[in-house]
């Protein structure tokens, strides 16, 4: 039993390029987030969704899209890479409570 | 909105201390969920509350629900090195049953 997995671990992203972070669940879990954690800070959530084909902005979702098109899936999609989104972002999925994934290092220069 | 503050912020303790710290909201919560992250790690839930007044043991670790609602404590027993990461508070959002806010983080380090 996998949890919650992400790819890549690790990327750095020029100004200006796109990437798609993936995540996937083997938990039939409905409810599933993304999250940014900026060093030295808590969570902040930027979208989440609560089953496939249903999704909705969290506190900092500028910059970001997202798409469920199955209940494994929640792929976040970053359009325009900007250095403020250098941070480390973290999927997760629940049932009633979260269970989260290792997480993604982003850097944008 | 909605906010959660936990306190300390970072405390250093000795091995074999006592550790206490909390969380509190100017919100009512109906849940409290206490994670522990570890450097380069995602966050693991420790232990989840559902009532007030609830005090959940899991080791070492015990965690309070406020009987106000609006806090919550976590304190760790007898320190051992590997306790050392962030400890995150978090709680469902008023707007959203399934949708969660954590608090700042209390960061522990543990000296041998």
């Amino acid at each position: 039993n996998a949890g919650v997995t992400q790819t890549p671990k690790f990327r750095i992203l020029k100004i200006g390029q796109s990437m798609t972070l993936q995540c996937t669940q083997d938990m039939n879990h409905n409810y599933m987030y993304w999250y940014r954690q900026d060093p030295g800070m808590g969570l902040k959530l930027i979208y989440y969704s609560v089953g496939a084909g249903i999704t909705d902005k969290g506190e900092v979702p500028n910059g970001y899209n997202v798409s469920r098109s199955t209940t494994e899936d929640f792929p976040l999609r970053l359009e325009l890479a900007a250095p403020s989104q250098t941070s480390v972002y973290f999927c997760a999925s629940s049932s009633v409570t979260q269970y989260f994934g290792p997480g993604t290092r982003l850097t944008v220069l | 909105g909605q906010q959660l503050n936990q306190s300390p912020q970072s405390m250093f303790i000795q091995e074999g201390e006592d550790v206490s710290m909390n969380c509190t909201s100017s919100s009512i919560f109906n849940t409290w969920l206490w994670y522990k992250q570890d450097p380069g790690e995602g966050p693991v839930l420790l232990i989840a509350l559902y009532k007030a007044g609830e005090l959940t043991s899991n080791g070492r670790l015990t965690a309070q629900f406020g009987i106000t609602r609006k806090d919550s404590f976590l304190n760790i027993s007898a320190s051992i090195p590997s306790d050392v990461g962030i400890y995150f508070c978090a709680g469902p959002t008023t707007s959203g049953t399934y949708k969660y806010i954590f608090g700042t983080g209390t960061r522990l380090k543990v000296l041998a």
